[in-house]
């Protein structure tokens, strides 16, 4: 069964800096892999989508990579900034056409 | 605008009592589906459908129905609601499984 990790569960950091956030899972086959952002009681707002055969995507201060044979993905946003504070989920999108997701990384840039 | 929408928003009633979300999208998607966010536990496939009249289980089926007979509507039905389903309700849409996940608003429940 298809497992997704994502660490770290939370992370705060003062504005400006340069974040990486991970996510793994168990099974390589996959269709994609998806970033969406959560704000506190708000719906999933997609960031960026990986296809399988995909290595990375960007999308202004945001860069996600793939890397499917190790069951890896990372999230890197740039020059974080206080609006970017919110909760970080990944999902895949398995061989069963379901998605499943990760529990998430809480991120609070700081002023 | 293109989205997805969920009624109601909230929603308070009591054991055993049948109720329904609906969920509407108007891009055209042919997949779509449904998930429950809990603490602790984070976001859950309850069913999925790849087209109309083609529905499947997600990891969280029991005490749930769908039905997909048009392609914009994707209702949940809770026939005898149970305090165990108190959660956050989530619709989802997309082209197919293959492209972005768009998510409505999300429906707030709780059985008493």
């Amino acid at each position: 069964k298809q497992e997704v990790t994502q660490i770290p569960a939370a992370l705060s950091v003062p504005e400006g800096e340069n974040l990486v956030l991970n996510c793994s899972f168990t099974d390589s086959a996959i269709y994609n892999l998806q970033w969406f952002r959560q704000d506190p009681g708000k719906g999933l707002t997609s960031l960026l989508l990986i296809q399988s055969s995909q290595r990375e995507q960007t999308s202004g201060r945001l860069n996600a990579s793939l890397d499917k044979s190790s069951g890896r993905s990372t999230l890197y946003i740039a020059a974080s900034q206080p609006g970017d504070s919110a909760t970080y989920l990944c999902a895949v999108m398995d061989s069963s056409y379901k998605l499943i997701f990760g529990s998430g990384t809480r991120l609070l840039v700081r002023p | 605008e293109a989205q997805v929408t969920q009624n109601p928003r909230y929603l308070i009633t009591v054991t055993g009592k049948k109720l329904t979300v609906t969920c509407s999208q108007n891009m055209n998607h042919e997949y779509m589906s449904w998930y429950r966010q809990d603490p602790g536990l984070g976001l859950r496939q309850i069913y999925y459908s790849m087209n109309v009249e083609v529905t499947d289980k997600g990891d969280v089926p029991e005490g749930y129905k769908v039905s997909r007979k048009e392609k914009r509507n994707f209702p949940l039905i809770l026939e005898s609601p149970s305090p165990n389903q108190t959660s956050l309700y989530f619709c989802a849409s997309g082209t197919d499984y293959e492209e972005t996940q768009y998510f409505g608003p999300g429906t707030r429940l709780l059985v008493l």
